[in-house]
């Protein structure tokens, strides 16, 4: 079956970075499109990222642009998010998510149990 | 503030029939397919319903999905109390080139 696994979540201060993976397995991963959709505390979801495939085309939330990155090793089955410049609104727990398709965002089909990552000094 | 509209909140007794709506815009809702995502306490999302009305395998009929212009329906009927969670509709903006959320609604089986 589907599994997606984080990784890399913890405390960092504001202005610092950190790298989430995600390791994926139960599915071909480089046939997917592959999601990062967080939930920032008592809050709903935000898309804050989308990668095709093949790892080219790659999308971002407004709130992100400019400060994180995703992106993805398909020999290794595992997604990556470069966050940047974090500030305390970055504050939440971080999904993997996995598309129904390769190149069309929608619908998110599979979700890990997600990393929480806390901005804080 | 969410671009897709859902309003906080719904409920009904066991047994009941809910609604719930998702308004968005023509360049989200109008011009691509409406998916919902049920959270359960504690837990990840799940997907519930795609592409408008359809049900992934294990999803009861009890869920169905509607969509008319630019806004969007769940329906929930035979209300349990373990339909208790966050509910959230979602799809791709075609302006934003990302994707959105509604800001999603509780619904809870008085």
């Amino acid at each position: 079956q589907v599994q997606l696994v984080e990784s890399g979540g913890g405390v960092v201060q504001p202005g610092g970075s950190l790298r989430l993976s995600c390791a994926a397995s139960g599915f071909t991963f480089s046939n997917y499109g592959m999601h990062w959709v967080r939930q920032a505390p008592g809050k709903g979801l935000e898309c804050v990222a989308f990668i095709r495939y093949e790892g080219i085309s790659k999308y971002y939330a407004d709130s992100v642009k400019g400060r994180f990155t995703i992106s993805r090793d398909n020999s290794k089955n595992t997604l990556y998010l470069l966050m940047n410049s974090l500030r305390a609104e970055d504050t939440a727990v971080y999904y993997c998510a996995k598309a129904k398709e390769n190149i069309v965002s929608f619908p998110i089909v599979n979700w890990g149990q997600g990393t929480l990552v806390t901005v804080s000094s | 503030q969410s671009v897709l509209t859902q309003p906080p909140s719904v409920s009904a007794a066991p047994g009941q029939k809910v609604t719930i709506s998702c308004s968005g815009s023509s360049s989200n809702i109008g011009d691509n397919y409406v998916s919902w995502y049920q959270q359960l306490p504690g837990t990840s999302p799940k997907l519930l319903i795609y592409e408008n009305n359809k049900r992934p395998s294990g999803i009861p009929d009890r869920f169905s999905g509607s969509k008319s212009g630019t806004s969007a329906t769940l329906g929930i009927t035979g209300l349990q109390t373990g339909d208790e969670a966050d509910y959230y509709c979602g799809t791709w903006d075609n302006s934003l080139s990302a994707g959105v959320f509604g800001g999603g609604t509780k619904l809870t089986v008085l």
